[in-house]
């Protein structure tokens, strides 16, 4: 099994509202990734998560807040999202190499979020 | 300046030419990687490189860590090959540094 799962595909929510992106792996790798991207750029690393520990924030704002609740499963909480937030957010993983290496990196579908 | 910049932004290509995307880099790097992602948004990993060159099917990568360049060959374009090629290089840590891709369509 070489996937990363993504659910939900499309989220449509409302700027009170509370909701969770949710992903999944069952390749045995240790780092997991939420990565945003709008229409036409690159992907801009959110978060990283380290043997299920957060290792970085990008400065992400508080309205999003992820969870690792273990080595298979990354979540992102979203609340009091704005209008601007609407992106495709993508999960990826990847082994975890002694020091700064990491292998290969697996992306899921991606949740297309759109925030009203 | 990107560190990472790839060319061209944009191509097209008639069904069975020879592809090449290129993609050139400023700051030292530990690995680099070419990713597809096709309309619909899932991101496909092609090649992870450090060194030399590396081949799947009609996809062949290469890397010259001296020059800080490598390029993406595809050979015998297919319009299923249409979709946005991304480069990104492994700097510190965790994180990748994207180019901002190349949007390839192949006409049949």
């Amino acid at each position: 099994d070489t996937e990363v799962t993504q659910t939900p595909k499309h989220l449509v929510m409302g700027m009170t509202n509370k909701k969770s992106l949710k992903c999944e792996q069952h390749m045995g790798h240790r780092a997991m990734y939420w990565y945003k991207q709008k229409a036409k750029k690159p992907p801009e690393l959110m978060f990283v998560y380290s043997y299920e520990k957060l290792s970085i924030n990008e400065s992400v704002p508080s309205r999003f807040s992820p969870e690792c609740p273990n080595s298979s499963l990354l979540n992102l909480h979203l609340h009091a999202l704005q209008p601007e937030d609407s992106a495709l957010y993508l999960c990826a993983s990847s082994q975890v190499v002694v020091g700064y290496g990491t292998g290969e990196l697996f992306f899921g579908e991606g949740s297309r979020l759109t925030v009203l | 300046k990107n560190e990472v910049e790839q060319s061209p932004q944009n191509l097209t290509a008639q069904e069975g030419e020879f592809i090449t995307i290129n993609c050139s880099y400023s700051v030292g790097i530990s690995a680099l990687h070419w990713l597809q992602q096709h309309p619909g948004g899932g991101i496909v990993s092609l090649f992870m490189l450090s060194s030399g060159k590396k081949k799947h099917g009609r996809l062949i990568a290469t890397i010259n860590i001296q020059e800080k360049h490598s390029s993406l060959h595809i050979t015998a374009s297919h319009p299923r090959d249409s979709a946005v090629y991304i480069c990104a290089v492994k700097t510190s840590g965790s994180r990748l540094t994207f180019g901002e891709g190349t949007q390839l369509t192949v006409n049949p």
